[in-house]
């Protein structure tokens, strides 16, 4: 167990839609960075945010946005939904995120699988 | 091209051979990981690693920063090894990830 926790663990959509993943990081890591995984693109890093900041933004779609609140849970809300945004989607923490200087090992959560019909 | 490319992409093996999944990076990297997807989905992450060798049981990874390759070695295989592998380097405090090695033991 890596103490990184996600729901829903499946979820199951329809085109158009809006959902919300949820994932509570590790007892005391400050950063939360957010993956999509899907079948033709392997794992692609969305963004990250560190203690209640974004702090840096990967090949995430404008229809998608995240928050990290202050008990340091975040939420990735994804908008108007395609089949082609079917994917599984992993949350990581990490203790900190300071950038490259930083060598911080980083704790994935089990995952949401995300199915849009 | 890929900033991280990893071989081979798929992997067979019979229990108790020696493995070894390759991973080699183009950009300047504070970190790399080594990360184990099971069947089901869950990433584990194995390793981290900025110089030198790490061994954790029947598993080894070693970086050789200057020639920028990495390699995870698993000794005396066993079918519950069988998952995806997947190379991740930390460039600029975000991760990058290869398309991971497809690992099959059989017993």
């Amino acid at each position: 167990d890596s103490g990184v926790t996600q729901t829903p663990k499946h979820l199951i959509t329809a085109t158009g839609q809006r959902v919300t993943l949820r994932c509570s990081p590790r007892s005391g890591d400050l950063s939360v960075y957010w993956y999509q995984q899907s079948l033709d693109q392997g794992l692609q890093f969305l963004i990250q945010y560190y203690n209640g900041e974004e702090r840096a933004k990967g090949n995430i779609l404008e229809r998608f946005s995240a928050q990290q609140f202050p008990d340091l849970h975040s939420e990735l809300n994804l908008s108007s939904l395609e089949l082609g945004d079917s994917a599984l989607y992993f949350c990581a923490s990490s203790a900190s995120g300071t950038g490259g200087t930083k060598r911080t090992e980083a704790f994935f959560g089990q995952g949401t699988r995300l199915t849009v019909v | 091209k890929n900033e991280v490319e990893q071989s081979p992409q798929n992997l067979t093996a019979q229990e108790g051979e020696f493995i070894t999944i390759n991973c080699s990076y183009s950009v300047g990297i504070s970190a790399l990981h080594w990360l184990q997807q099971h069947p089901g989905g869950g990433i584990v992450s194995l390793f981290m690693l900025s110089s030198g060798k790490k061994k954790h049981g029947r598993l080894i990874a070693t970086i050789n920063i200057q020639e920028k390759h990495s390699s995870l070695h698993i000794t005396a295989s066993h079918p519950r090894d069988s998952a995806v592998y997947i190379c991740a380097v930390r460039y600029q405090g975000n991760l990058i990830f290869g398309k991971g090695t497809k690992l099959s033991v059989k017993p």
